[in-house]
């Protein structure tokens, strides 16, 4: 049972636009900054969104993230074959004296 | 550009230590201002953050983990380490070592190494 709820599943077809939701609470996302991890087939995670909602250098603007209350969600635009991957949310819990707290992930399928 | 490297051993036998490397190159871990990681993936599940260390040996560990961690920093060798007591099957998993940006920074870790499956048989 991960501290950070995402959908186990989302899917969508080539162009469409989806979203990924990461529901928490007061004391990690209503409180610290949320980022997001995509991770390819047999790769390792890959930092696609940090603080909320801005991107590392070389990650396309179709990937989006947003921040509110104790809820985030991650968009991406023009969707393409190769988004096909898991996507993890995550953010700082301040509770038990503080640690990173992860999302259970989100496959995300291109029909 | 910063690159890590996982290594240590594949296979850790039930009650004993596991041990891990994470040898950092492009950069150095002695010029401060990041985290050095260390973060699991259970078989077909999600990710686990296990703990980080400044260069200057602060820790901070997962609650949840922290009476078996113990992460170390080696600056002359510009690698960090990971040991974890007492394991049982439970804590097979491919682990990751990552630079992070710690709590200042939003704590977002970037980049990852290539991850090494550790496997708790007898």
């Amino acid at each position: 049972q991960s501290v950070l709820t995402q959908p186990p599943s989302a899917s969508g077809t080539p162009g469409q636009r989806v979203t990924i939701s990461c529901s928490g609470s007061s004391s990690n996302i209503g409180s610290n900054t949320v980022n997001w991890y995509q991770q390819l087939p047999g790769t390792a995670p890959k930092l696609l969104i940090y603080s909320n909602n801005q991107r590392p250098s070389g990650v396309p603007d179709r990937f989006s993230g947003s921040k509110s209350g104790t809820s985030a969600s991650l968009a991406i635009s023009g969707l393409q074959s190769e988004d096909e991957a898991d996507y993890y949310c995550a953010a700082w819990d301040d509770s038990l004296n503080g640690h990173v707290v992860f999302g259970g992930g989100t496959k995300l399928t291109v029909l | 550009q910063v690159q890590l490297q996982e290594s240590g051993p594949g296979l850790v036998k039930p009650s004993q230590t596991l041990s891990l490397t994470c040898t950092v190159s492009g950069g150095s871990i002695s010029s401060g201002g990041y985290y050095w990681s260390w973060i699991r993936q259970h078989p077909g599940k999600g990710l686990e953050w296990i703990g980080y260390i400044y260069y200057s040996g602060s820790t901070y560990y997962n609650p949840s983990l922290k009476s078996r961690v113990t992460i170390s920093v080696d600056t002359s060798k510009n690698q960090f380490s990971l040991k974890l007591s007492s394991v049982t099957a439970a804590d097979t998993a491919v682990y990751y070592c990552a630079r992070g940006g710690g709590r200042s920074e939003g704590n977002w870790f970037d980049p990852w190494g290539q991850g090494t499956l550790v496997t708790v048989s007898s």
